[in-house]
């Protein structure tokens, strides 16, 4: 079975400092996504970014970016030039190619000081 | 607008009571799926569905049952049997992309609390 660890319950970044939330998985899957989710103090989730295990470009939206290394099966989020609106809850999550079945990490709190 | 709703927000409930979840979306999705949220374990798979009238159980069914009689509702019931049903649960969607690939992306309706006296 699939599983998804996120090693850091929580993280503080000092506003417009640059921080990144680690995320290991495993798999025996050759093509699968990854994603990272953000979750509010309003607790509706939010997807910030995705990435396709077949592509080797790390994706990137806006301050959000990934560092997708496959062999070594990690997903890293970076969130540059960090804002109070980051503040929330943020898990890693996989799936397979087919299926639509997320697994979900524990998640990791993130802080963000003014 | 487009979007997920689920209802009630907070709930209550004495031990021995069945409860159910409601969960609509107007978003066309085919794929709906109930999600367990408790504190240090994110969020687990309780039921999903992918079809009208067809469910399977995800990781953490027990206790719990689903109905999929139309396309935009999947209520979830937390039974009698469920013996720590004490939980944030999340109701999702999604569609398939392509030839039934993932096109990865679960909306999220905004949750319901729910507490067992």
């Amino acid at each position: 079975a699939q599983t998804v660890t996120q090693s850091q319950p929580e993280m503080s970044v000092q506003e417009a400092e640059t921080v990144t939330l680690s995320c290991t998985y495993d798999t025996s899957e050759s093509d699968y996504y990854l994603f990272w989710y953000k979750q509010p103090p309003s607790r509706q989730m939010i997807l910030v970014i995705r990435q396709e295990a077949y592509k080797q470009q790390n994706a990137t939206e806006n301050r959000f970016s990934v560092n997708f290394q496959k062999a070594a099966k990690s997903f890293s989020l970076k969130i540059s030039d960090s804002q109070l609106g980051d503040a929330a809850m943020y898990f890693c999550a996989y799936c397979r190619e087919y299926g639509n079945k997320l697994v979900f990490g524990a998640g990791t709190i993130l802080r963000v000081k003014s | 607008d487009g979007g997920i709703t689920q209802s009630p927000k907070y709930l209550f409930r004495k031990e021995g009571q069945n409860v159910t979840l409601s969960c609509e979306q107007n978003l066309n999705h085919d794929a709906m799926y109930w999600y367990r949220q408790d504190p240090g374990q994110g969020l687990r798979l309780i039921y999903y569905s992918q079809i009208v009238n067809d469910f399977q159980k995800g990781d953490i069914a027990e206790g719990y049952s689903v109905s999929r009689e139309k396309k935009e509702s999947f209520p979830l019931t937390v039974t009698s049997a469920q013996k720590n049903p004490t939980a944030f649960y999340l109701c999702a969607s999604t569609s398939p992309g392509l030839a039934g690939r993932n096109t990865g992306e679960l909306f999220f309706g905004e949750g319901s609390r729910l507490t067992v006296l």
